[in-house]
């Protein structure tokens, strides 16, 4: 099956400095890539997707690229907020049976 | 709307006994999901179900069973409950694949 890494576990920024997160996939048949984050003690909620066929995507702050060939894609968060602090999760999909295969999870924190 | 509803929020258990999780969504999505997300291992699959009457296996299938008798309802039973099985889990559904999931408000579950 299909493994994601992600990297790095924890993070902490200055309020108003960007932050990546990387992950990486195994299965190159993977060609759905969605971020979830989730506040402590709630549910993950999307926050940005990318398919195969594009190599970045950005909305407002939140930007996440692709590379294909690497089999590799970050999320970033540029100009951070204290309410950016959170759990961000990546996850991968080969549409097949719509699996989804998670990382383990990046702890952000930003210092105001 | 409500979304993805799940019934019990917490629950304890004793070693041995057995449960059964509902996760119920008014979004008639064909995709369902059951998670179990432990600290520092992300969100792993259990079971999944690709419409009214399916489920299959996930990553971590072992020790639960599934029922999806109707399209709105997904049941997540524990057997025989054992202390690894202590976790929060969560329900998800989608429309379609490659699409965002909706995640439930997760269920505690604490076996003694």
């Amino acid at each position: 099956g299909e493994n994601v890494e992600q990297h790095p576990s924890t993070l902490s920024v200055q309020e108003g400095d960007s932050a990546v997160i990387k992950c990486t996939y195994s299965d190159s048949a993977s060609n759905y890539f969605p971020w979830y984050k989730q506040e402590l003690g709630k549910r993950p909620q999307l926050i940005i997707d990318i398919r195969s066929n594009v190599g970045e995507k950005k909305d407002q702050r939140i930007a996440v690229t692709l590379n294909k060939t690497a089999k590799h894609f970050s999320l970033h968060i540029t100009e951070t907020q204290p309410e950016d602090s959170a759990v961000y999760f990546c996850a991968a999909s080969k549409g097949t049976g719509n699996q989804f295969y998670f990382g383990t999870g990046t702890s952000l924190t930003v210092i105001p | 709307n409500a979304g993805v509803t799940q019934t019990p929020k917490f629950r304890v258990l004793k070693t041995g006994q057995s449960m059964t999780l509902l996760c119920a969504q008014d979004m008639n999505h064909e995709y369902m999901y059951w998670y179990r997300q432990d600290p520092g291992m992300g969100l792993r699959l259990i079971h999944y179900s690709v419409g009214e009457g399916t489920t299959a296996k996930g990553e971590v299938p072992d020790g639960y069973n599934v029922s999806r008798l109707k399209k709105q309802n997904f049941l997540l039973g524990l057997e025989s409950a054992a202390p690894s099985q202590t976790s929060v889990y969560f329900c998800a559904s989608t429309p379609t694949a490659f699409r965002e999931q909706f995640f439930g408000p997760g269920t505690r579950l604490t076996v003694l």
